[in-house]
């Protein structure tokens, strides 16, 4: 149980177009998702966290026109990398929250061309 | 604000030794800390977390509130236990900050 996917597992787009990432809890309500992203080499860091029905909070330094969060659903959060550049270029992981405990999708990575 | 740190990124140990991973953590509130762990080509999964204070997968992590640590040990490393390993702290909201992560190589 307590199954995120995501989807696409990888994307390729060119600058200045704008990609959406899907993440969805399998077999669970999640009313709290979170958006990540990694860099080579480097550790996690919270970019947002999505509430179904309410605005997402953004962390400090983090572009709400530039990275669109919606969570329609109990199990549906999307994560739109806006008019993308080079430097979006990443990997993005989302996790679900039941209770206190999270459970993460198995990342997108983003490549910008 | 909160902080992680887990000061070695790479720990390498021969099969059967001890391996010991270090996080200190800085939180103004009641912590609680969690180690995760990514096996190559997978998914972070959830480890332990400190308020279950249980053994999993031989894995033990105590907290210390005064040395504001939560290491990670295991008495004697197996070859499936390399992978990277994270600890986290839960803030307000659960929400989670990483720390940098640490490479565990067991070597045979």
């Amino acid at each position: 149980g307590a199954v995120v996917s995501q989807h696409p597992s990888w994307v390729i787009c060119k600058s200045g177009t704008s990609v959406k990432i899907e993440c969805r809890s399998l077999d669970f309500q999640a009313t709290t998702m979170f958006w990540y992203r990694q860099f080579p080499k480097q550790s996690l860091m919270l970019m947002a966290t999505s509430n179904e029905g309410s605005k997402a909070t953004y962390e400090q330094g983090v572009e709400k026109d530039k990275f669109l969060i919606n969570h329609a659903s109990l199990t549906l959060s999307t994560l739109t990398v806006t008019s993308a550049h080079p430097e979006d270029s990443s990997f993005y992981i989302c996790s679900a929250a039941t209770g206190s405990e999270q459970y993460f999708g198995p990342g997108t990575r983003l490549t910008v061309t | 604000a909160q902080r992680v740190t887990q000061p070695e990124k790479l720990l390498s140990v021969f099969k059967g030794a001890p391996v010991e991973l270090k996080c200190n953590y800085s939180y103004s509130g009641s912590p609680e800390l969690f180690w995760y762990v990514q096996y190559s080509r997978q998914r972070l999964q959830l480890l332990l977390r400190h308020i279950s204070r249980e053994s999993i997968k031989g894995f033990t992590a105590d907290l210390n509130k005064g040395e504001t640590s939560f290491h990670l040990k295991k008495p004697f490393a197996q070859e499936e236990d390399s992978a990277m390993y994270y600890c986290a702290l839960s803030s307000a909201g659960n929400k989670l900050t990483f720390g940098g992560g640490t490479r565990v190589l067991v070597k045979p």
